[in-house]
């Protein structure tokens, strides 16, 4: 019975390359968020996906960031030049339905550094 | 706009003693209020949410906490911390508006001492 899997856990890039994280969600679940979280803080929602389409991107920055969750596969965050404040835990979450009840499940996160 | 506060960076508790994590809200509509915690390095484990019906809800690991409608409250609580109930505790109410994404609080720390 698999949660959501993340991978990579540790992500080291320079400034200006390009970072890929994947987010397996649950078995059976369609939807999957995006959060990203600074040291010390909250989580922050980025993006939010069912296959194939991207439902709300409201908490992405306009440039360099995208995300896509297609029909086969895991979803991508696909940050392009990252920069040193990119730095951050980039979690994704997951569940069957998008209903205000619905618990999100969360993996366990990819950690960033940009040097 | 929906929003969460949580205003204590962090609770120092006694094992063994009670513990009380709090958090407030503000949403239109009926809230949808969940707990979570975050042990270092790892992601957030689901604790417990309110969704409706009884006010006091139960949760994984002896955790609880009580919906408060007029205080716009939902505050965590245990009746006899332990030291590996040592995390950071983060609210969370749903957003209403369609896509339901999360609104995370700050987090709270909790260091439950020996």
């Amino acid at each position: 019975n698999a949660g959501v899997m993340q991978n990579p856990r540790h992500l080291v890039r320079r400034r200006g390359q390009e970072a890929r994280l994947r987010c397996s969600p649950v078995k059976g679940h369609s939807h999957v968020y995006w959060y990203r979280q600074l040291p010390e803080e909250g989580l922050k929602f980025m993006v939010y996906l069912q296959k194939e389409n991207i439902i709300d991107e409201s908490g992405m920055p306009k440039e360099r960031f995208s995300a896509e969750f297609p029909k086969e596969g895991p979803s991508i965050l696909r940050i392009q030049q990252v920069v040193r404040g990119d730095s951050a835990a980039y979690f994704c979450a997951s569940s069957p339905e998008a209903q205000g009840g619905e618990t999100q499940y969360f993996g366990p996160g990819t950690r960033l550094l940009v040097l | 706009a929906q929003s969460v506060a949580q205003p204590e960076d962090q609770v120092n508790v006694a094992e063994g003693n009670p513990l009380t994590v709090k958090c407030t809200y503000s949403v239109s509509g009926n809230p949808y209020l969940f707990w979570y915690v975050q042990y270092p390095n790892r992601g957030l484990q689901f604790l417990l949410k309110y969704i409706t019906g009884d006010n006091l809800v139960k949760g994984s690991y002896g955790f609880e906490a009580e919906f408060n409608k007029s205080q716009t409250s939902f505050h965590l609580k245990k009746p006899s911390a332990l030291v590996s109930d040592s995390a950071l505790y983060f609210c969370a109410v749903r957003d209403g508006t369609g896509t339901y994404k999360y609104i995370f609080g700050t987090g709270t720390r909790l260091k439950v001492l020996a």
